[in-house]
């Protein structure tokens, strides 16, 4: 069965430090692979997709992932983080039938 | 472009009452989506549109939950009765795609189900 793990449950990271949260699926392809982020009381923002292609995908306010086949993996990064950039923030994969199978996601604190 | 819209935003009601929440997807948005997403998880997809028929529903239970979208446009999902574990934020979400590969989801604020 399809499934996305995400080990990290919470996060935190000082303001301006470097940010890197993990994802690992387990597919029988290479299967669409997507990061939202989740603000308090928001509903789920695309931050970033990947289809094909270069597997290093640059998102919406500074977040790049890249997708490494050999390790199943799809991490989401940003070099300097803001105050504004915590929030929960869950990957997702799609699957051939147009449904998304969701992480249980990670929270991310950024202290000042 | 208006995003995806629901009603109410909070909701708080006693076990065995019944509760129903509204979204109006994206304007020419096909499929529609409604999630629930229990404190601490991920969103879990309950029930996929396209126009008005279900595509799926094999994570709806049927014996207490129920969607229906009349015309293809506007979702209601109803609760009957309702259990202290449905306690939740219900997410509505739509899509216009193309191709699977292209298969943008954009969700709504959600509404948090409070069952006391």
């Amino acid at each position: 069965a399809q499934s996305v793990t995400q080990p990290d449950i919470h996060i935190t990271v000082s303001e301006g430090a470097s940010l890197e949260l993990r994802c690992n699926y387990s597919y029988g392809a290479t299967p669409y692979l997507f990061w939202y982020v989740q603000s308090p009381g928001q509903g789920l923002q695309l931050l970033l997709k990947y289809f094909s292609g270069d597997t290093l995908v640059q998102g919406i306010k500074g977040f790049e992932a890249e997708f490494k086949r050999s390790q199943s993996s799809f991490n989401l990064r940003k070099p300097s983080v803001h105050w504004s950039d915590a929030a929960e923030y869950f990957c997702a994969v799609g699957l051939n039938d147009y449904k998304l199978s969701f992480g249980a996601g990670t929270t991310v604190t950024v202290r000042a | 472009e208006a995003g995806v819209a629901q009603s109410p935003r909070y909701k708080i009601i006693e076990k065995r009452q019944s509760v129903a929440f509204w979204c109006n997807p994206i304007s020419g948005h096909a499929t529609l989506y409604w999630y629930q997403q229990i404190l601490g998880q991920g969103p879990k997809l309950l029930i996929q549109f396209q126009n008005n028929g279900v595509v799926d529903d094999s994570q709806l239970p049927k014996d207490r939950f129920s969607a229906e979208r009349l015309k293809g446009v506007d979702s209601t999902l109803k609760i009957q009765p309702a259990k202290l574990e449905d306690s939740a934020v219900y997410l509505c979400a739509s899509s216009s795609p193309p191709t699977v590969a292209k298969n943008i989801q954009y969700f709504g604020a959600g509404t948090r189900l409070s069952v006391l």
